[in-house]
């Protein structure tokens, strides 16, 4: 039982050009979301995150939105850059459970120039 | 250096064998934690550790053990590698406060064959 699904594994984008990657949770006591960002043969590195109590976060080109409702995430990346082309993943915890995260299953970002 | 180191980066071992990957990180973080990455399953948590000596299980754990005797270091020991734990491992570390969430950061990964 998967409680975070991100169900594109691909994307392919334009340079300068508009990145949305999606992501699906299913526990309501999730109440912290983080994005990560990994390059082949490193360690993801964290890019954003957003709390339930919000429903949008923005730094610099990344905007992350929620929608509680829905229990969706996105992530936007605006605009996209050659340097961008990684695996994206999504996560989500809760401040009850300690910092424990459940990520999802990644999507592979290519950025073309 | 500064950060989470994970020794070795690369492993290949056979099965049967007991296998210890070590975790370092120099920022007196709280939390640790161990994960695998395989296809199609993103990060699985293996281990986590809130402090020295207090472990739990993760989603995965059956077939590995930790110990913490020590803030910074969080070994994840193997005891009988079977070629299904052949994957990367991922260490990790996080702050800690009451009431509050913090990123984790991850080391390099160790490649794990298991032949």
């Amino acid at each position: 039982d998967q409680q975070v699904k991100q169900n594109s594994p691909s994307l392919s984008v334009q340079e300068g050009r508009i990145s949305i990657l999606n992501c699906d949770y299913t526990n309501s006591m999730f109440d912290y979301f983080l994005w990560y960002k990994k390059y082949p043969a490193e360690g993801p590195t964290f890019l954003i995150s957003i709390s339930s109590i919000k429903d949008k976060n923005e730094d610099g080109r990344f905007t992350v939105f929620l929608n509680k409702s829905a229990k969706h995430l996105s992530l936007h990346i605006v605009p996209s850059q050659p340097g961008d082309s990684a695996v994206y993943f999504c996560a989500a915890g809760s401040k009850a459970a300690g910092n424990k995260l459940t990520f999802g299953g990644g999507t592979r970002v290519l950025v073309k120039p | 250096d500064a950060g989470i180191t994970q020794s070795p980066r690369y492993k290949i071992t056979e099965t049967g064998r007991q296998v210890t990957l070590m975790c370092h990180q120099t920022w007196s973080h709280s939390y640790m934690f161990w994960y695998r990455q395989d296809l199609g399953h993103g990060l699985r948590l293996i281990y986590y550790s809130a402090a020295a000596d207090i472990t739990d299980k993760g989603e995965v754990s059956d077939g590995y053990v930790v110990s913490r005797s020590k803030t910074e270091n969080f070994p994840l020991t193997l005891e009988s590698a079977t070629r299904s734990q052949t994957s990367v491992y991922f260490c990790a570390s996080s702050d800690r406060r009451a009431g509050a969430f913090y990123e984790q950061y991850f080391g390099p990964g160790t490649r794990l064959t298991v032949t």
